[in-house]
């Protein structure tokens, strides 16, 4: 699976979008890229995934960028709920081989 | 009702002892795993069952033994407990082995070993 480079942290205001950068070089072209995250004291949560084309759902939008060697995560209007450790993985769709998370953006959102 | 629960959520022992952490998932998954999170936060996989069958396992100690009686319930057990087993234990599953879209993990358990 390719390797993944995150910023190791990053603030944002309560109620503007938030935007989390990934980049994934060595990605591919059968690999997806995923988003998840973790809330302190939980297990990780799905938030999105994509493999080239950008993704929308109900929590989440993901921009890849066009030769694939770097995705965004954003979320549109960030509430104190949303602070947590947002990991970037990328890899072959349902793949058995290990799955493993890096250390993440930790995201914390200021009132 | 949870998903995917694991018991208990935090585990103070003595080194050299054994403890056990269970977990069951209510979602009908056939793949359960075993994640450890270690101090700098770095969650790495342990063990995947497939339909209570051993499909993964990551280079870890035989002190580790986990244990699937039906494909519900994937437990972990810990024998002669060292300093360094402390850390976060992540019970997960997921509907096929390596399902990243729909793996759903536990609340985790933190053990401590004195």
């Amino acid at each position: 699976d390719a390797k993944t480079t995150q910023p190791p942290s990053m603030d944002c205001a309560e109620g503007r979008a938030a935007n989390l950068p990934c980049n994934h070089s060595t990605i591919s072209g059968n690999e997806y890229v995923y988003w998840y995250r973790q809330i302190h004291s939980q297990g990780p949560q799905y938030i999105i995934h994509g493999l080239k084309n950008n993704e929308t759902n109900e929590m989440a939008s993901l921009i890849i960028t066009e030769d694939r060697k770097s995705s965004t995560l954003i979320l549109p209007h960030a509430t104190l709920r949303d602070t947590a450790v947002y990991y970037c993985i990328v890899r072959r769709y349902s793949s058995a081989s290990k799955i493993i998370f890096g250390s993440g953006t930790r995201l914390s959102i200021r009132p | 009702d949870t998903a995917v629960s694991q018991t208990p959520k935090y585990l103070v022992t003595q080194m050299g002892n054994d403890k056990s952490i269970k977990c069951e998932q209510n979602l009908g998954h056939d793949t359960m795993y075993w994640y450890k999170q270690d101090s700098k936060k770095f969650l790495k996989i342990m063990f995947s069952y497939n339909n209570k069958e051993l499909i993964i396992n990551e280079t870890v100690p035989n002190r580790f033994s986990p244990k699937s009686p039906d494909k519900a319930h994937l437990n972990l057990h810990i024998n002669s407990l060292e300093l360094g087993d402390s850390a976060v234990y992540f019970c997960a599953s997921s509907p096929l082995t390596g399902d990243l879209e729909k793996l759903f993990f536990g609340s985790g358990t933190q053990l401590s070993v004195l």
